[in-house]
């Protein structure tokens, strides 16, 4: 299994509906999970961060599944601005040196 | 206010020469990292620092080098020997050990 691995995409979606990713991660001792979206030529910015089973924040909810290894991010009544890359961050080793990052998911929103 | 700072934004070089990009912080953050990003590619490491006057290479660590002498300065130089050096590069920094990354607004580096 990689380490992170998430489903491309494009999700084209009408602005109001509720779409949901998946993101799959290979190491079982990892703590912390985070979500970031990018908007087209700009840096990730950190969405939210996951440390048990989930974290809710608005219309946004992320859930933890550790026993499956995958973490999912639910955002609800989409908005036109919602339209980026949302990319699943995982620690990539035992010791959580460092952060790997997903290849993301292309979400556009249409009116 | 509290950030990252990459310069320049852009960056135009000819072939052949080096090149170094600027990453500052304010944070009090004690990792910094240096990623590089293709179109439509995800982010791959290149060299990340834990600590200070410490460093390791990422995954594609050749062709580049970094310094790490303070804690706010996390420079990279695109050397001549880096075959593909035209990308988007990106320099962020966190608390530490599993804790989230923040990253500047990058540097779009072109070589012609």
């Amino acid at each position: 299994r990689k380490e992170v691995e998430q489903d491309p995409g494009p999700f084209n979606v009408p602005e109001g509906a509720t779409v949901a990713f998946n993101c799959t991660y290979s190491n079982s001792a990892s703590q912390s999970f985070f979500w970031y979206r990018q908007d087209c030529r700009k840096e990730p910015k950190l969405l939210m961060s996951v440390y048990s089973s989930g974290n809710e924040d608005g219309r946004f909810t992320a859930q933890l599944n550790r026993a499956s290894q995958y973490i999912s991010l639910l955002i609800r009544d989409s908005k036109l601005s919602d339209s980026a890359t949302y990319l699943c961050v995982v620690p990539t080793n035992f010791g959580n040196e460092k952060l790997t990052f997903g290849t993301g998911t292309r979400l556009t929103i249409i009116p | 206010d509290g950030g990252i700072t990459q310069s320049p934004k852009y960056l135009f070089r000819k072939e052949g020469q080096n090149v170094t990009l600027s990453c500052e912080q304010n944070l009090n953050h004690d990792a910094m990292y240096w990623y590089r990003q293709d179109p439509g590619q995800g982010l791959r490491l290149i060299y990340y620092s834990q600590i200070v006057n410490d460093f390791q290479k990422g995954d594609i660590a050749e062709g580049y080098s970094v310094s790490r002498e303070k804690k706010e300065s996390f420079p990279l130089t695109v050397t001549s020997a880096q075959k593909n050096p035209t990308a988007f590069y990106l320099c962020a920094s966190s608390m530490g050990r599993g804790d989230p990354y923040f990253f500047g607004q990058g540097t779009r580096l072109t070589v012609v």
